[in-house]
């Protein structure tokens, strides 16, 4: 069952504008992942945190993580029409392997 | 680096055939791969989960007869849908892990296989 929740599912902003979503998970980590599907493909993985890692960069990416309160923030930055694609955290349990459990995901558009 | 290919990457079949899916790590040996379906607008559900020279580990649900998952190599994983029926029609994904150091690994994920059974 997929234990990630994000929000929005559905997100619509113009280009050059910052977007931000969230992941939700329920149970402990070793990390946490971001990826990227455009239509009809497959995912590109992103960034990956760390559960004791509270913050990281890549590029006009940022990635936060609160253990606490078992959430994960993706902020892209100055987004461009090409940043239209979804986004699903996945999250990496204790003595899960490499097995991941991915969330519903949210669907952004950037509008040139 | 860390390349994988999945083929093919569109099927259409009668109902009843027999579809093999091929996911190959180009340039890293893939300790285990993973296979996930994924119907539109939503997320990606995993079958299984596969190891080199091991049996494959199925989630529950997945009937092991029909989605037939052999892990040859460490570089080739098939997804073989047996007998298939307009309702596996789907967007099958396959991912690798290994290659790289250190106990985290992301996924490196094939281009999915659009499955359509007439």
């Amino acid at each position: 069952s997929q234990q990630g929740e994000e929000d929005p599912q559905a997100l619509s902003i113009q280009e050059g504008e910052n977007a931000t979503m969230n992941c939700s998970y329920k149970t402990s980590i070793n990390n946490l992942q971001w990826y990227r599907q455009n239509s009809g493909r497959g995912l590109v993985h992103l960034i990956l945190i760390r559960s004791n890692e509270r913050e990281k960069h890549s590029g006009r990416l940022r990635v936060t993580l609160d253990t606490s309160k078992k959430s994960s923030s993706l902020l892209i930055t100055a987004s461009r029409a090409a940043d239209t694609a979804s986004y699903f955290c996945a999250t990496a349990p204790p003595a899960s392997g490499s097995r991941l459990t991915f969330g519903e995901g949210t669907q952004l558009t950037v509008n040139p | 680096g860390a390349v994988v290919s999945q083929h093919p990457s569109w099927v259409i079949c009668k109902s009843g055939t027999s579809v093999k899916i091929e996911c190959r790590s180009l340039d890293f040996q893939a300790t285990t791969m993973f296979w996930y379906r994924q119907f539109p607008k939503q997320s990606l559900m995993l079958m299984a989960t596969s190891n080199e020279g091991s049996k494959a580990t199925y989630e529950q649900g997945v009937e092991k007869d029909k989605f037939l998952i052999n892990h040859a190599s460490l570089t080739l994983s098939t997804l073989t849908v047996t007998s298939a029926h307009p309702e596996d029609s789907s967007f099958y994904i396959c991912s690798a892990s290994g290659g790289g150091r250190g106990r985290d690994q992301p996924q490196h994920f094939g281009d999915g296989t659009r499955l359509s059974i007439l």
